[in-house]
């Protein structure tokens, strides 16, 4: 089955760091863009970061500019995204997707909260 | 940057009903960069559209999209109980819409 599992998120008090990830099984991870989106409570959805196949090419929310790194690893089928220096308005669902088609994404994971708050 | 407009920001429809959602880039676009998400209460987004028009694996025929520049439309010809959701267009693998929430009138 494809499939895409987030995980590492939490509690965190402001100025703190997280580092999420995101496991994929099912398809060859190294063949895909990935991407890591967000969505505040109550609110739409907002694009973070992507990430291509080789890690060479990582464009990236200018608000967060800075303060978020994305990475992958393909030998580990893993997606990671470090967020630093947190802010109430990081508050949020992170999900992770992979992109099987040109400038969409097919397959989520189911998210994970990160909540900022002392 | 491309800003996405859609609207209306709520329809409110009857199942049955045909539904016309509406996004609208900020400037011209490729049709091949606009992709269109469902998005269920407590789920993930769903791929419906990519392309424009081509629909994603799964997707029943009553869902459509269609336009070109700045200005496209997803279709949903007849609302079955659970297409009441939040829509989404994206443009390029990047930025979002608004949405479109579609509930029970």
């Amino acid at each position: 089955e494809v499939q895409l599992v987030e995980s590492g998120g939490g509690l965190v008090q402001p100025g703190g760091s997280l580092q999420l990830s995101c496991a994929a099984s099912g398809f060859t991870f190294g063949d895909f863009w990935l991407t890591w989106v967000r969505q505040a409570p109550g609110k739409g959805l907002e694009w973070v970061a992507n990430i291509n196949p080789d890690g060479s090419n990582r464009p990236l929310l200018d608000s967060v500019r800075g303060r978020f790194f994305i990475s992958r690893d393909n030998a580990k089928n893993s997606l990671y995204l470090q967020i630093n220096s947190l802010r109430a308005e990081d508050t949020a669902v992170y999900y992770c997707a992979r992109s099987g088609y040109p400038s969409a994404f097919d397959i989520w994971g189911q998210g994970t909260v990160v909540t900022v708050s002392s | 940057e491309i800003v996405l407009t859609q609207s209306p920001g709520t329809l409110s429809l009857s199942p049955g009903e045909r539904a016309t959602l509406s996004c609208r880039p900020s400037q011209t676009v490729s049709s091949s960069s606009l992709a269109w998400y469902q998005q269920r209460p407590g789920q993930a987004p769903r791929l419906l559209i990519y392309g424009a028009s081509s629909k994603a694996p799964g997707i029943p025929d009553r869902f459509s999209g269609s336009g070109s520049g700045t200005d496209f439309t997803l279709t949903i010809s007849r609302l079955e109980p659970e297409d009441f959701a939040v829509y989404f267009c994206q443009h390029d693998g990047g930025t979002f819409g608004p949405g479109t929430k579609v509930d029970i009138k």
